[in-house]
């Protein structure tokens, strides 16, 4: 057990809804990321929070956004959905982004989450 | 374009027999390594990482993974896989100064026993 939660551990839904994926961080992780594993494109990494604020994007669709409340849990909120957008949604944390001048042992270690299983049919 | 490549995604084995899974990076600036390992139906787990000093790195139930700079690249090892060992290793590439892991495609390794 990684100390990273995910709900739901399932979602089955249909095409063209609105789903939201919740994440809770490692006790004492500030930031949070969250990352699309499908058979096609392997695991690609979408968005990334510290302590709130957006920090990184990456290869994340329009119609995907996310946020990061002050309790440092996040949600992914995945619209207008796709066929394609089937996959296994991993959320991961981190104590603290790497520092400018040092980089310390630990502090660039992710922790994953057990992911949710979206199916959209 | 930066990329994590992992070569031979599909490895069939017996146990007792020793693996080896390559990672190579494209990277030029310093980097964190990692490889994780994802059991069936379960999350990604940490194997091994590098932040510095001693390239040879020892993880997790016997697995050691080596940095070679000037190859770009961190290959994994274990002498003798069991059963267990089934899975999918994940190679990953953690730039300095950025936050977002990149990963290989996997290596799926089904070990009979």
């Amino acid at each position: 057990d990684s100390g990273v939660t995910q709900t739901p551990k399932h979602l089955i839904t249909a095409t063209g809804q609105r789903v939201t994926l919740r994440c809770s961080p490692r006790s004492g992780d500030l930031s949070v990321y969250w990352y699309q594993q499908s058979l096609d494109q392997g695991l690609q990494f979408l968005i990334q929070y510290y302590n709130g604020e957006e920090r990184a994007k990456g290869n994340i669709l329009e119609r995907f956004s996310a946020q990061q409340f002050p309790d440092l849990h996040s949600e992914l909120n995945l619209s207008s959905l796709e066929l394609g957008d089937s996959a296994l949604y991993f959320c991961a944390s981190s104590v603290a982004p790497p520092l400018t001048s040092v980089v310390k042992a630990g502090y660039n270690e992710q922790f994953f989450g057990p992911g949710t299983r979206l199916t959209v049919l | 374009a930066q990329s994590v490549s992992q070569h031979n995604h599909h490895v069939i084995l017996s146990e007792a027999a020793s693996l080896e899974l390559g990672c190579n990076y494209s990277y030029g600036g310093t980097v964190n390594l990692f490889w994780y390992v994802q059991y069936p139906g379960q999350h990604l787990q940490l194997l091994l990482k590098y932040f510095s000093g001693d390239p040879l790195v020892k993880g997790i139930k016997g697995f050691e993974a080596e940095f070679i700079k000037s190859k770009f690249s961190f290959n994994l090892r274990k002498p003798s896989v069991q059963w267990s060992d089934t899975a999918e290793y994940f190679c990953a590439v953690l730039l300095y100064g950025n936050n977002r892991l990149a990963f290989g495609k996997g290596n799926q390794v089904v070990v009979i026993p």
